[in-house]
Protein backbone atom coordinates (compact mmCIF):
# COMPACT_ATOMS: atom_id res chain seq x y z
CA UNK A 1 0.00 0.00 0.00
CA UNK A 2 0.74 3.60 -0.15
CA UNK A 3 3.53 4.99 2.57
CA UNK A 4 4.44 8.24 3.52
CA UNK A 5 7.65 8.64 5.74
CA UNK A 6 8.18 11.75 7.89
CA UNK A 7 10.84 13.12 9.42
CA UNK A 8 11.56 13.49 12.50
CA UNK A 9 9.54 12.13 14.24
CA UNK A 10 10.26 14.41 17.36
CA UNK A 11 12.47 17.69 16.93
CA UNK A 12 13.38 19.91 20.26
CA UNK A 13 14.60 23.35 19.05
CA UNK A 14 15.56 26.42 20.64
CA UNK A 15 13.49 29.60 20.50
CA UNK A 16 14.62 31.62 17.08
CA UNK A 17 15.80 28.65 15.36
CA UNK A 18 14.03 26.84 12.36
CA UNK A 19 13.30 23.47 11.63
CA UNK A 20 12.39 21.33 8.73
CA UNK A 21 10.01 18.71 8.47
CA UNK A 22 10.49 16.19 5.87
CA UNK A 23 7.72 13.75 3.99
CA UNK A 24 8.32 11.79 1.77
CA UNK A 25 6.07 9.51 -0.71
CA UNK A 26 7.70 6.19 -0.98
CA UNK A 27 5.78 3.90 -3.91
CA UNK A 28 3.45 6.95 -5.11
CA UNK A 29 3.72 9.98 -6.95
CA UNK A 30 2.08 12.33 -4.70
CA UNK A 31 0.62 15.16 -6.63
CA UNK A 32 -1.07 16.91 -3.85
CA UNK A 33 0.44 17.63 -0.44
CA UNK A 34 -1.58 18.45 2.71
CA UNK A 35 0.10 19.96 5.84
CA UNK A 36 -1.81 19.86 9.19
CA UNK A 37 -1.08 21.05 12.79
CA UNK A 38 -2.44 19.31 15.96
CA UNK A 39 -2.28 20.96 19.29
CA UNK A 40 -2.74 18.79 22.37
CA UNK A 41 -6.47 17.58 22.71
CA UNK A 42 -7.34 19.20 19.45
CA UNK A 43 -8.65 17.84 16.44
CA UNK A 44 -5.96 18.07 13.02
CA UNK A 45 -6.11 21.82 11.70
CA UNK A 46 -5.31 22.07 7.96
CA UNK A 47 -2.37 24.60 7.36
CA UNK A 48 -1.93 24.34 3.39
CA UNK A 49 -2.01 22.43 0.21
CA UNK A 50 0.60 22.69 -1.88
CA UNK A 51 0.60 20.80 -5.52
CA UNK A 52 4.01 19.31 -7.37
CA UNK A 53 5.53 22.69 -8.67
CA UNK A 54 3.52 25.55 -7.70
CA UNK A 55 3.52 27.63 -4.48
CA UNK A 56 1.17 26.51 -1.40
CA UNK A 57 -1.96 27.52 -0.92
CA UNK A 58 -2.48 28.42 2.96
CA UNK A 59 -5.65 28.32 5.08
CA UNK A 60 -6.72 31.63 6.77
CA UNK A 61 -4.91 32.77 9.70
CA UNK A 62 -1.21 30.92 8.89
CA UNK A 63 1.61 32.78 8.09
CA UNK A 64 3.18 31.55 4.80
CA UNK A 65 6.63 33.46 5.04
CA UNK A 66 6.46 31.59 8.74
CA UNK A 67 5.84 27.91 7.43
CA UNK A 68 7.36 27.90 4.29
CA UNK A 69 6.04 24.74 2.09
CA UNK A 70 8.28 23.17 -0.46
CA UNK A 71 6.83 20.33 -2.80
CA UNK A 72 9.81 20.15 -5.73
CA UNK A 73 8.84 17.08 -6.44
CA UNK A 74 6.23 14.75 -6.19
CA UNK A 75 8.26 12.76 -3.92
CA UNK A 76 9.07 15.33 -1.62
CA UNK A 77 7.22 17.95 0.57
CA UNK A 78 8.85 19.98 3.42
CA UNK A 79 7.37 22.49 6.21
CA UNK A 80 10.61 24.90 7.11
CA UNK A 81 8.79 26.40 10.88
CA UNK A 82 11.42 29.42 10.41
CA UNK A 83 12.21 31.58 13.65
CA UNK A 84 10.10 28.90 16.02
CA UNK A 85 8.33 30.35 19.48
CA UNK A 86 7.45 27.99 22.09
CA UNK A 87 3.49 28.39 20.65
CA UNK A 88 5.01 26.91 17.50
CA UNK A 89 5.35 23.46 19.61
CA UNK A 90 2.59 21.09 18.52
CA UNK A 91 2.34 17.77 16.34
CA UNK A 92 2.60 18.62 12.49
CA UNK A 93 1.41 15.85 10.23
CA UNK A 94 1.39 15.57 6.40
CA UNK A 95 -0.71 13.76 4.15
CA UNK A 96 0.00 12.59 0.18
CA UNK A 97 -2.61 12.69 -2.45
CA UNK A 98 -1.92 10.82 -5.67
CA UNK A 99 -2.86 8.65 -8.50
CA UNK A 100 -5.51 6.33 -6.54
CA UNK A 101 -4.58 6.25 -3.04
CA UNK A 102 -6.72 8.77 -1.63
CA UNK A 103 -5.11 10.64 1.68
CA UNK A 104 -1.47 8.45 2.61
CA UNK A 105 -0.37 10.63 6.41
CA UNK A 106 2.43 10.53 7.64
CA UNK A 107 3.30 9.23 11.27
CA UNK A 108 3.71 12.66 12.57
CA UNK A 109 6.44 15.39 13.98
CA UNK A 110 6.03 16.47 17.56
CA UNK A 111 8.19 19.73 17.56
CA UNK A 112 9.04 21.57 20.79
CA UNK A 113 10.07 24.68 21.18
CA UNK A 114 12.35 25.56 24.18
CA UNK B 1 -18.76 25.58 3.49
CA UNK B 2 -18.09 22.26 5.04
CA UNK B 3 -18.04 21.07 7.91
CA UNK B 4 -17.83 18.10 10.29
CA UNK B 5 -19.08 17.86 13.72
CA UNK B 6 -18.34 15.05 16.48
CA UNK B 7 -20.39 15.87 19.19
CA UNK B 8 -19.22 13.46 21.79
CA UNK B 9 -16.07 14.66 23.24
CA UNK B 10 -15.39 11.48 25.04
CA UNK B 11 -16.96 8.11 25.61
CA UNK B 12 -16.13 6.15 28.37
CA UNK B 13 -17.45 2.09 28.16
CA UNK B 14 -16.63 -0.71 30.10
CA UNK B 15 -14.62 -3.58 27.94
CA UNK B 16 -17.47 -5.91 25.73
CA UNK B 17 -19.70 -2.86 25.50
CA UNK B 18 -21.17 -1.44 22.36
CA UNK B 19 -20.20 1.95 21.35
CA UNK B 20 -21.88 4.70 18.87
CA UNK B 21 -19.33 7.39 18.01
CA UNK B 22 -21.89 9.94 16.38
CA UNK B 23 -20.71 12.00 12.94
CA UNK B 24 -23.07 14.60 11.49
CA UNK B 25 -21.38 16.47 8.33
CA UNK B 26 -22.67 19.75 5.95
CA UNK B 27 -21.76 20.13 2.49
CA UNK B 28 -22.92 21.79 -0.42
CA UNK B 29 -21.26 18.99 -2.84
CA UNK B 30 -23.34 16.52 -4.12
CA UNK B 31 -20.13 14.23 -4.50
CA UNK B 32 -18.19 13.80 -1.32
CA UNK B 33 -16.22 11.65 0.36
CA UNK B 34 -16.51 10.72 4.54
CA UNK B 35 -13.99 9.03 5.92
CA UNK B 36 -13.49 7.66 9.78
CA UNK B 37 -9.72 7.91 11.54
CA UNK B 38 -8.30 6.46 14.64
CA UNK B 39 -5.68 8.38 16.37
CA UNK B 40 -3.70 6.07 18.94
CA UNK B 41 -1.55 8.00 21.48
CA UNK B 42 1.38 7.57 19.36
CA UNK B 43 0.32 10.30 17.09
CA UNK B 44 -0.26 8.60 13.61
CA UNK B 45 -3.85 8.27 11.82
CA UNK B 46 -4.79 5.02 11.07
CA UNK B 47 -7.23 5.24 8.07
CA UNK B 48 -10.57 3.02 9.02
CA UNK B 49 -12.96 3.46 6.15
CA UNK B 50 -13.44 5.74 3.28
CA UNK B 51 -17.49 6.09 1.78
CA UNK B 52 -18.27 8.08 -1.09
CA UNK B 53 -22.01 10.12 -1.17
CA UNK B 54 -22.88 7.81 -3.50
CA UNK B 55 -22.89 4.70 -1.51
CA UNK B 56 -25.29 4.78 1.63
CA UNK B 57 -24.63 0.93 1.95
CA UNK B 58 -23.84 -0.21 5.66
CA UNK B 59 -20.95 -1.40 5.92
CA UNK B 60 -19.22 -3.95 8.26
CA UNK B 61 -15.37 -5.08 9.10
CA UNK B 62 -15.14 -7.27 12.12
CA UNK B 63 -16.01 -5.54 15.01
CA UNK B 64 -16.31 -2.30 13.22
CA UNK B 65 -19.47 -1.24 11.67
CA UNK B 66 -20.73 1.97 10.00
CA UNK B 67 -23.88 3.58 9.29
CA UNK B 68 -24.37 6.00 6.44
CA UNK B 69 -27.45 8.20 6.21
CA UNK B 70 -27.31 11.26 3.68
CA UNK B 71 -31.00 12.43 4.55
CA UNK B 72 -29.78 13.12 8.31
CA UNK B 73 -26.14 13.89 7.40
CA UNK B 74 -24.62 11.47 9.38
CA UNK B 75 -22.15 8.99 9.22
CA UNK B 76 -21.79 7.01 12.69
CA UNK B 77 -19.30 4.04 13.64
CA UNK B 78 -20.00 1.82 16.07
CA UNK B 79 -17.55 -0.56 17.48
CA UNK B 80 -19.02 -4.29 18.93
CA UNK B 81 -17.51 -5.40 22.18
CA UNK B 82 -15.37 -2.93 22.35
CA UNK B 83 -11.59 -3.91 23.95
CA UNK B 84 -8.97 -2.15 25.56
CA UNK B 85 -7.06 -1.77 22.53
CA UNK B 86 -9.75 -0.12 21.14
CA UNK B 87 -8.68 3.10 23.22
CA UNK B 88 -8.51 5.95 21.33
CA UNK B 89 -8.95 9.30 19.63
CA UNK B 90 -11.53 8.66 16.40
CA UNK B 91 -11.82 11.46 13.90
CA UNK B 92 -14.65 11.70 11.29
CA UNK B 93 -13.34 13.38 8.61
CA UNK B 94 -14.90 15.13 4.67
CA UNK B 95 -13.37 16.04 1.83
CA UNK B 96 -15.05 17.56 -1.49
CA UNK B 97 -15.86 15.74 -4.89
CA UNK B 98 -12.33 15.01 -6.57
CA UNK B 99 -12.65 16.75 -9.87
CA UNK B 100 -9.30 16.48 -11.16
CA UNK B 101 -7.78 16.67 -7.98
CA UNK B 102 -7.37 16.16 -4.18
CA UNK B 103 -9.94 18.31 -1.89
CA UNK B 104 -8.74 19.18 1.40
CA UNK B 105 -9.68 16.74 4.57
CA UNK B 106 -11.56 18.57 7.06
CA UNK B 107 -11.79 16.84 10.20
CA UNK B 108 -14.13 16.90 13.27
CA UNK B 109 -13.14 17.81 16.65
CA UNK B 110 -12.48 13.80 17.45
CA UNK B 111 -13.63 11.52 19.83
CA UNK B 112 -11.91 10.23 22.61
CA UNK B 113 -12.93 6.76 23.62
CA UNK B 114 -11.26 4.79 26.35
CA UNK B 115 -12.17 1.39 27.01
CA UNK B 116 -11.77 0.21 30.60
CA UNK B 117 -10.81 -3.32 31.41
Amino acid sequence: GAVVSQHPSWVICKSGTSVKIECRSLDFQATTMFWYRQFPKQSLMLMATSNEGSKATYEQGVEKDKFLINHASLTLSTLTVTSAHPEDSSFYICSASGESYGYTFGSGTRLTVV
Amino acid sequence: AQKVTQAQTEISVVEKEDVTLDCVYETRDTTYYLFWYKQPPSGELVFLIRRNSFDEQNEISGRYSWNFQKSTSSFNFTITASQVVDSAVYFCALSGGLSGGYNKLIFGAGTRLAVHP
